[in-house]
């Protein structure tokens, strides 16, 4: 079975760091891009990036970039969402997907279970 | 702001069809793929590439496209079929994905 599962929930303070996992299986992690999604409470979902875990090559929207930084480590086929310096506003659900892409087509599948994150003083 | 639209919210009376749209210049170039979440749960998706469906999606969801506008169609909408709905394609760059805004259907 192909699987993503990320790690817990997180409570945070204004200006601490955070890193949040993503682990696959049932599939060649390396060779799939891994996608990162914001739903911010109430709100929609919002690409973040994406990142490919042979060689690390990662993009971001222009909305996330210099905000976060995505990265992996194949060798324990974990792909991670980084902050350096949080806000309140980084208050969200945090989800990864396995990208598939084919000529002019593209799918997020499978999710993860998603990764709370709150930022509170 | 999303460069794809849908509707905010649809209604369907129980067992008859609705159809989603959502519409941006990319659609002339890219397939749309659509997600459905329910509350509390992470997304799904329930079409991918044009039109196909994944095992475990039931044969009442299908998709179309014509010019900007793709679609996805709920042929008797059952109750459990009641849940936000996202398409997601590329942006009109090419570079990004984007999410539309999503649409909230209401089985009645």
């Amino acid at each position: 079975e192909v699987q993503l599962v990320q790690s817990g929930a997180e409570v945070m303070k204004p200006g601490q760091s955070l890193r949040i996992s993503c682990k696959g299986s049932g599939y060649s992690f390396s060779t799939y891009w891994i996608a990162w999604v914001r739903q911010m409470p109430g709100k929609g979902l919002e690409w973040m990036g994406i990142i490919y875990p042979y060689d690390s090559d990662a993009k971001y929207s222009p909305s996330f970039q210099g905000q976060v930084t995505i990265s992996a480590d194949k060798s324990i086929n974990t792909a991670y969402l980084q902050w350096s310096s949080l806000k309140a506003s980084d208050t969200a659900m945090y989800y990864c997907a396995r990208l598939s892409i084919r000529g002019r087509a593209n799918w997020f599948d499978p999710w993860g279970q998603g990764t709370l994150v709150t930022v509170s003083s | 702001s999303s460069e794809l639209t849908q509707d905010p919210a649809v209604s369907v009376a129980l067992g008859q069809t609705v159809r989603i749209t959502c519409q941006g210049d990319s659609l002339r170039s890219y397939y749309a793929s659509w997600y459905q979440q329910k509350p509390g749960q992470a997304p799904v998706v329930v079409i991918y590439e044009k039109n196909q469906r994944p095992s475990g999606i039931p044969d009442r969801f299908s998709a179309s496209s014509s010019g900007d506008t793709a679609s996805l169609t709920i042929s008797g909408a059952q109750a459990e079929d009641e849940a936000d709905y996202y398409c997601n394609s590329r942006d009109s760059s090419g570079n990004n994905y984007v999410f539309a805004t999503g649409t909230t259907v209401t089985v009645l």
